[in-house]
């Protein structure tokens, strides 16, 4: 069975300083693992994405993410926030065993203050 | 490039009704997704297709729940009879298929309140 867990429902970053959400899975299988951000009212649109090339992922918007096997951890990461990057962040899992399902995380909400 | 199109974006009905919620997903996708969204459970997978036929429907609440896609290009959730707690996010996703390294597109969401 895979799992996610999501440390912090709510971060808050100042503009301009450091972004780290952090995300941890479980799976017994290599998993494929997946950041995806939600917009009020919107649908989630995907972030980035591992799939087992370079362990260092680069998605929009400058976001980046670094798969680490020992830790299991897949924890994202922007050097500076800016006000627009305010919004709700799921991490999820998936493996070729997993008939295409994702598994989510419970999300972390990302304040920005100016 | 059109996503994943929901319809409605917003429902509101009466306790009893029947709700009818649809997608479209991408063309060319071969998977389909139906997930609902609340505060106190998060993102829940309800069922999910793979070239048309339900693969997973273990998400699904109760009896009162039914998805069906008739073709590559429309899927409906439907409720009967809805309840308050029915009330709920309720989001349509599609995926190409091959290896499960794909990711999902999601469209906006239908936001279901039942009085």
């Amino acid at each position: 069975a895979q799992s996610v867990t999501q440390l912090g429902s709510h971060v808050s970053v100042s503009e301009g300083a450091l972004v780290l959400l952090r995300c941890n899975y479980s799976s017994s299988v290599p998993p494929y693992l997946f950041w995806y951000v939600q917009y009020p009212n919107q649908g989630l649109q995907l972030l980035l994405k591992y799939t087992s090339a370079a362990t260092l992922v680069k998605g929009i918007n400058g976001f980046e993410a670094e798969f680490k096997k020992s830790e299991t951890s897949f924890h994202l990461t922007k050097p500076s926030a800016h006000m627009s990057d305010a919004a709700e962040y799921f991490c999820a899992v998936s493996a070729e065993n997993q008939g295409g399902k994702l598994i989510f995380g419970q999300g972390t909400e990302l304040s920005v203050k100016p | 490039d059109a996503g994943v199109i929901q319809s409605p974006r917003h429902e509101v009905t009466e306790m009893g009704q029947e709700v009818t919620l649809r997608c479209k997903p991408i063309s060319g996708h071969d998977y389909l997704f139906w997930y609902r969204q609340t505060m106190m459970r998060g993102l829940e997978l309800l069922i999910y297709f793979n070239n048309n036929v339900p693969i997973d429907d273990s998400g699904m609440p109760e009896d009162r729940f039914s998805a069906k896609m008739p073709n590559a290009s429309f899927s409906t959730l439907k409720i009967q009879p809805s309840e308050p707690r029915d009330s709920a996010v309720y989001f349509c996703a599609s995926r190409s298929g091959g290896r499960s390294n794909q990711p999902q597109h999601f469209g906006d969401g239908t936001r279901l309140s039942i009085l």
